[in-house]
Parts: structure tokens; C-alpha cells; sequence
């Protein structure tokens, strides 16, 4: 059974520019999650998606935003990109109270 | 917002030693994980402990929820290299909705010298 997929791997971008980073879960996993992990703040949760639907946030502004597809893949995007969020973003599939996460996505903003 | 705490945050120790990682809470848990990471990978998931008093093993790990079902620990014997990494622990309980969102805790990193 495949595990948690996150692509890219690795990702530099430059302040004010944009980013989707793509997540494809476990099969027959229905709901996936996306945490931001930086050495401060360690794994801080973004948000949750469940059958298309955003079932819950976390304490992130807006330029942070995501979705999810029909066959459970999801996105997430961040605009404006600041130097903050230099991060490795890392995205989880979850059933039950069970969660296993993907490789994740180091972003580096210059 | 409920909030877990691990001890100690760094641990260094030479091959062969033993050693205990707590994690602790003032909030109840309906189960914990504890998940390893590499560094630039993601965690990975070593157990789930869903019962108060609990004790699971893991080769040489051990694994042990709290009565109470607010901490656990994390025992590992005879360190070996291989064990380096961080050791997060996570508490889940039910939200709104019927989502589980686990709360992390930030971590002891250990470094164990061959």
C-alpha cells in the first residue's frame, strides 16, 4: 500500500511569489491534514480536509489556503510568499484517530 | 487549546545507555501517538496508545500511556545509533465534526553516539 505522497520535495521561491504544493493520500483515506514544521514552532497545523470540505483550521492568515479533489488529492497554496514561510510543509492522511504523514515539502523563500 | 509538553528537549547520549522521554498534558486524551523524524523527512509512526495504563513494545522501546490518560512515556534500552532523531508525541481527542486533529508536542531530539 502506497504511503503518503507530497510533491515537490524540495521548492525556492522568491518573496511575493506564490506556491501550490500537491498531497496525495493513502488510499481510502479520507481526510488529510497539512502542518507546517520550522525549528521555532515546531508542527503547527494548518488545516484539515474532509470529502471536499475544509473541516477545520487553524490559526493561519489567509494566504494560506488549500482544497481537495474528488479522489481525496489535495493542494495547498500560499500567496505572497514571506521569508516566514520557509518551511517544511508536510502533509498527513488520516483514518480514525490514526495519521501518517507524507516525505513533505521544504520550501525555501529568498 | 489543549497543549502537550515533552522533556527533556535535547538528550545526548553515548551507545549502549538507556533512556526515558516523557510527554505530558493537563488535557485528556482518547489516544497518543509517538512518531519519529528524520531530519527533512516526515515523522513516522512508531505506536498508538489508546488505553489508560497501556504498555506496548516495540523491540527496545516501551511504550506506556498514563492512567489518566494525560501522559505517556517513551523508554528506549540500550540506544543504539539507528535511534537517532526527533520523538514527537501527539494526543488525539474527538473535535467537531468528527475529525481527530492530533496536538504535537515539540519534540525531544536525541543524538545517540556510537
Amino acid at each position: 500500500k502506497a504511503g503518503v505522497t507530497q510533491t515537490p520535495r524540495y521548492l525556492i521561491k522568491t518573496r511575493g511569489q506564490q506556491v501550490t504544493l500537491s498531497c496525495s493520500p493513502i488510499s481510502g483515506h479520507r481526510s488529510v491534514s497539512w502542518y507546517q514544521q520550522t525549528p521555532g514552532q515546531g508542527l503547527q497545523f494548518l488545516f484539515e480536509y474532509f470529502s471536499e470540505t475544509q473541516r477545520n483550521k487553524g490559526n493561519f492568515p489567509g494566504r494560506f489556503s488549500g482544497r481537495q479533489f474528488s479522489n481525496s488529492r489535495s493542494e495547498m497554496n500560499v500567496s505572497t510568499l514571506e521569508l516566514g514561510d520557509s518551511a517544511l510543509y508536510l502533509c498527513a492522511s488520516s483514518l480514525g484517530e490514526v495519521t501518517f504523514f507524507g516525505q513533505g515539502t521544504r520550501l525555501t523563500v529568498v | 487549546t489543549q497543549l502537550l509538553e515533552q522533556s527533556p528537549q535535547f538528550l545526548s547520549i553515548q551507545e549502549g545507555e538507556n533512556l526515558t522521554v516523557y510527554c505530558n498534558s493537563s488535557s485528556v486524551f482518547s489516544s497518543l501517538q509517538w512518531y519519529r523524524q528524520e531530519p527533512g523527512e516526515g515523522p513516522v509512526l512508531l505506536v498508538t496508545v489508546v488505553t489508560g495504563g497501556e504498555v506496548k513494545k516495540l523491540k527496545r522501546l516501551t511504550f506506556q500511556f498514563g492512567d489518566a490518560r494525560k501522559d505517556s512515556s517513551l523508554h528506549i534500552t540500550a540506544a543504539q545509533p539507528g535511534d537517532t532523531g526527533l520523538y514527537l508525541c501527539a494526543g488525539s481527542g474527538p473535535l467537531s465534526g468528527g475529525s481527530y486533529i492530533p496536538t504535537f508536542g515539540r519534540g525531544t531530539s536525541l543524538i545517540v553516539h556510537p
